[in-house]
């Protein structure tokens, strides 16, 4: 079974750009959720998607967005980038055991 | 103050020794608790999952909740140098999905 993907894995932006990162999760899951990792506030809640809805929110401004697909896929996007977004963003997927299971994330730096 | 706090180490352990990881947390209304491992340029992968207070043991790995401190701990016995990861801790509220507080995380190195 595969596990959740994300795609790009790596990529550099600028000040003022925009991004969007995408997240595929483990086949029958329908529950996706996205994370920022940096080195100074750790892991933190971005959103959580399930059936295309938008089911809780972080506390990230709005220049976060996301949403999520029919087939479960999700995207998230970043407008306005700032130094600070640069980040390793992870998505996780749930299925019915409750458990989140992570992909590998996409590492995203701002410049 | 953060919810869940984590000593970030680094911890460095001969190999075979018992290695004992802690977190505190100060939302009483944390029920389920969590321990994920992540190596370098990896996701984090769940470890152990716990609900409420006492004891999980799976393999090497011990979790141990105690709600009454607000205390996480995972012990992990016999250690090896494939355990050379980030180890970190994760609590949940009831009904909150899949919004989960992190601890910090703690480095662990085991040393061959």
């Amino acid at each position: 079974k595969a596990g959740v993907t994300q795609t790009p894995r790596y990529l550099i932006k600028t000040r003022g750009q925009q991004v969007t990162l995408s997240c595929s999760p483990i086949s029958g899951h329908r529950s996706v959720s996205w994370y920022q990792q940096t080195p100074g506030q750790g892991l933190q809640f971005l959103f959580e998607y399930f059936s295309e809805t938008q089911r809780n929110k972080g506390n990230f401004p709005g220049r976060f967005s996301g949403r999520q697909f029919s087939n479960s896929r999700s995207e998230m996007n970043v407008s306005t980038l700032e130094l600070g977004d640069s980040a390793l963003y992870l998505c996780a997927s749930r299925g019915d055991k409750n458990v989140l299971t992570f992909g590998a994330g996409s590492r995203l730096t701002v410049l | 103050q953060k919810e869940v706090e984590q000593d970030p180490g680094p911890l460095s352990v001969p190999e075979g020794a018992i290695v004992s990881l802690n977190c505190t947390y100060s939302n009483s209304a944390f029920q389920y608790f969590m321990w994920y491992r992540q190596y370098s340029r990896k996701g984090p992968e769940l470890l152990m999952y716990t609900y409420s207070s006492g004891n999980k043991e799976d393999g090497r790995f011990t979790a141990q909740v105690d709600k009454s401190s607000k205390y996480i701990s995972l012990f992990i016995r016999d250690s090896q140098p494939s355990d050379s990861a980030t180890y970190l801790c994760a609590a949940r509220r009831d009904n909150a999905g899949n919004m989960l507080t992190f601890g910090g995380g703690t480095r662990l190195m085991v040393k061959p």
